[in-house]
């Protein structure tokens, strides 16, 4: 596998169920990032895990809870999520910042998302 | 304030012609990068190309280029010759490196349509 991989790719679930999202990236990267992208709106950064660390929560609910074992792989649990919860929710890596390395673009790469629907 | 506009909801444009997005961003850092993403209906979000903010030489990957005009604080994404499989949403995102180097910003996107 290469690149950013995220199962599973479709998912539809009740308001009362539990379930979790994978992310994995294969491209030696130590920051990844959950985003949420809802019909018409822009693309809404949730969390970042630097160097397996937290350092970003925008404010989301406590329904999605993420989870970072490893630099290589990345969760978002979910659990009694509500129907405007419905979007495509998408992983990405990138470098983390490094000051030897401070002209860098540390561009992101993206999984194929996971599309949720809430019922 | 918006970090990253993109004013263009829609566009059209025939195949084999060149097309200009437009995106101006909105920071005080003097040190930042700047994105440009495509989206096929698919989902995925590829990267395009990138700008630093101390780059004096416009990005250019193949058939895509960066217009970077820093005092006007616009970095729009040019593609040329146009080809069908282009036709997809384009987003402009910035990163700033000094402060919130965790987040980044990403405009409303461009949907592009290449005509036959």
């Amino acid at each position: 596998e290469t690149g950013v991989t995220q199962t599973p790719r479709h998912l539809v679930m009740g308001m009362t169920n539990k379930k979790s999202l994978k992310c994995e990236q294969h491209l030696g990267h130590n920051a990844m990032y959950w985003y949420k992208q809802s019909a018409k709106k822009p693309l809404e950064l949730m969390f970042v895990y630097s160097l397996e660390e937290r350092v970003e929560n925008n404010s989301v609910p406590s329904r999605f809870s993420p989870e970072c074992p490893n630099s290589s792989h990345l969760f978002l649990h979910l659990h009694t999520l509500q129907p405007e919860d419905s979007a495509l929710y998408l992983c990405a890596s990138s470098q983390a910042y490094s000051r030897d390395r401070d002209h860098a673009s540390y561009e992101q790469y993206f999984g194929p998302g996971t599309r949720l629907t809430v019922t | 304030a918006q970090k990253i506009t993109q004013t263009q909801p829609g566009m059209f444009v025939q195949e084999k012609e060149a097309v200009t997005l437009d995106c101006t961003y909105d920071t005080s850092d003097q040190s930042y990068g700047l994105f440009w993403y495509k989206q096929p209906s698919s989902g995925e979000m590829i990267f395009l190309i990138y700008q630093g903010s101390y780059d004096e030489q416009n990005a250019t990957e193949g058939r895509y280029s960066l217009n970077f005009q820093k005092a006007r604080k616009s970095a729009n994404l040019v593609i040329s010759a146009s080809q069908l499989g282009d036709s997809a949403m384009y987003f402009c995102a910035m990163r700033e490196l000094l402060y919130n180097f965790n987040k980044f910003y990403f405009g409303s996107g461009t949907k592009l349509n290449v005509k036959p």
